[in-house]
């Protein structure tokens, strides 16, 4: 079965400091996808990055930075000198590719809350 | 261009009755989905589509009915509506199974 685990609920950080939210998920597929969506306020989620499971390469877009690291099922996400719009809840999510629905697992979220 | 949209942002219904959630998409993808998010229980899939003409269900299907005619619209109804479905839907979409879903803004819906 497809799990997501995010443990930290809520995180509190001062502008410009940097800010790891963890992610490990579960599943029995050798091909999968692991997603991070971001709701701000607003409540809309906006996808952010795609990893696919055989693509163990980190990346990095602006201020935002993904790990991947597949020996311990983990796909955590890093906001460094996290801004004021940084404030939203973050998604990790799973999706296996053996499943003909596609359908996405997500975790619980982590609030996140910069303050100026 | 739109891409994918939701109506209505909001709605205020009661307890019985028939509630119709609709969900557009502009980029002709196979696939589309509902999902109802809840707090403490996350984003939860209610009903799926591959293509026009085929639905099915997801984690929390029931009390809900669907369809899909035409390849853009997936409408969403909660045929008896009851105060456990007060919830935020979110209709997605993605070009084929395995592609990234993207989401539409969300319907709140509350219950009475």
């Amino acid at each position: 079965a497809q799990k997501v685990t995010q443990a930290q609920t809520e995180i509190s950080v001062v502008e410009k400091e940097d800010v790891t939210l963890d992610c490990v998920y579960e599943t029995r597929d050798t091909t999968y996808y692991l997603f991070w969506y971001k709701q701000p306020p607003s409540g809309e989620l906006v996808f952010l990055i795609r990893r696919n499971s055989f693509d163990e390469q980190n990346e990095i877009s602006g201020r935002y930075s993904w790990n991947f690291q597949k020996s311990t099922s983990s796909f955590n996400f890093t906001i460094t000198a996290s801004q004021v719009v940084d404030s939203a809840v973050y998604f990790c999510a799973l999706s296996e590719a053996s499943r003909g629905n596609n359908r996405l697992a997500f975790g619980k979220g982590n609030q996140v809350v910069v303050i100026p | 261009d739109a891409g994918i949209t939701q109506s209505p942002r909001y709605k205020i219904t009661e307890t019985g009755r028939q509630v119709t959630l609709m969900c557009h998409q502009t980029w002709s993808h196979s696939y589309m989905f509902w999902y109802r998010q809840d707090l403490g229980h996350g984003l939860r899939l209610i009903y799926y589509s591959a293509a026009a003409d085929i639905t099915d269900k997801g984690e929390v299907p029931d009390g809900y009915v669907v369809s899909r005619s035409k390849t853009e619209n997936f409408p969403l109804t909660l045929e008896s509506a009851t105060r456990s479905q007060t919830s935020v839907y979110f209709c997605a979409s993605s070009e084929n199974r395995r592609e990234t879903q993207y989401f539409g803004p969300g319907t709140r819906l509350l219950v009475l």
